[in-house]
């Protein structure tokens, strides 16, 4: 069965410290990587899509991709506050475009 | 740009009533489409998908159905609520592999 793990956490980071989420998949024919953000009581928003191995960067963030190892983690510099959320990775696989998702890593960023 | 609706943004239920939610996105065309049941402290569980109208696919077993009257619109319904169906109820689509959510429905059945 194609797993996606997560630490479930709560991560608790210092604000204006990196904060580093992790996550590892099951499926070595994965292709496509996402992390999500959750506010409570809010809808999963897509904040960073990965499809190569190496780093990608987005302001703040940065994906990272190794898929010889299965793994793709999430880093926010100079965590701020309003970074405390749950953040889902999710994996597709190209064949048949179904994404599976982590439970989540409940990140508190403590001011 | 895409825009997804989702109505109503809360509900409570008896058990054993009806359901009907509704998503509808705009700004795209021939969209995947998916219903997510999110149980309180649990990950994100796939319900239904449809790749097309009329075109649904059933991930889990249950007391829910899912339709796709026209291209943008997708229907979960129930014809007798259950305790265990309460949840925040999550639509999305996708074009290609990304995937975008609607703001949810969070159903309480009493």
């Amino acid at each position: 069965q194609k797993e996606v793990e997560q630490n479930s956490g709560p991560l608790s980071v210092p604000e204006g410290a990196i904060a580093s989420l992790n996550c590892t998949y099951s499926d070595r024919v994965s292709q496509s990587f996402f992390w999500y953000r959750q506010y409570s009581g809010k809808s999963p928003e897509l904040i960073m899509s990965i499809y190569s191995n190496g780093d990608k960067e987005d302001g703040r963030f940065t994906a990272q991709l190794n898929k010889a190892s299965q793994y793709v983690s999430l880093l926010i510099r100079d965590s701020q506050p309003s970074d405390s959320a749950t953040y889902l990775c999710a994996v597709v696989e190209n064949r048949d475009d179904k994404i599976i998702f982590g439970k989540g890593t409940r990140l508190h960023i403590l001011p | 740009s895409q825009t997804i609706h989702q109505w109503p943004a809360t509900l409570v239920q008896p058990v054993g009533s009806p359901l009907s939610l509704e998503c509808t996105v705009e700004g795209t065309s021939n969209p995947n489409l998916y219903w997510y049941r999110q149980a309180a402290g649990r990950g994100l569980q796939l319900l239904f998908y449809s790749v097309g109208i009329g075109q649904i696919s059933s991930e889990v077993p249950q007391n829910l159905s899912a339709s796709r009257p026209q291209d943008r619109q997708f229907i979960l319904s129930s014809k007798k609520l259950l305790l265990s169906d309460s949840g925040f109820y999550l639509c999305a689509w996708s074009v290609r592999d990304e995937q975008f959510f609607g703001p949810g429905t969070r159903l309480t059945v009493l």
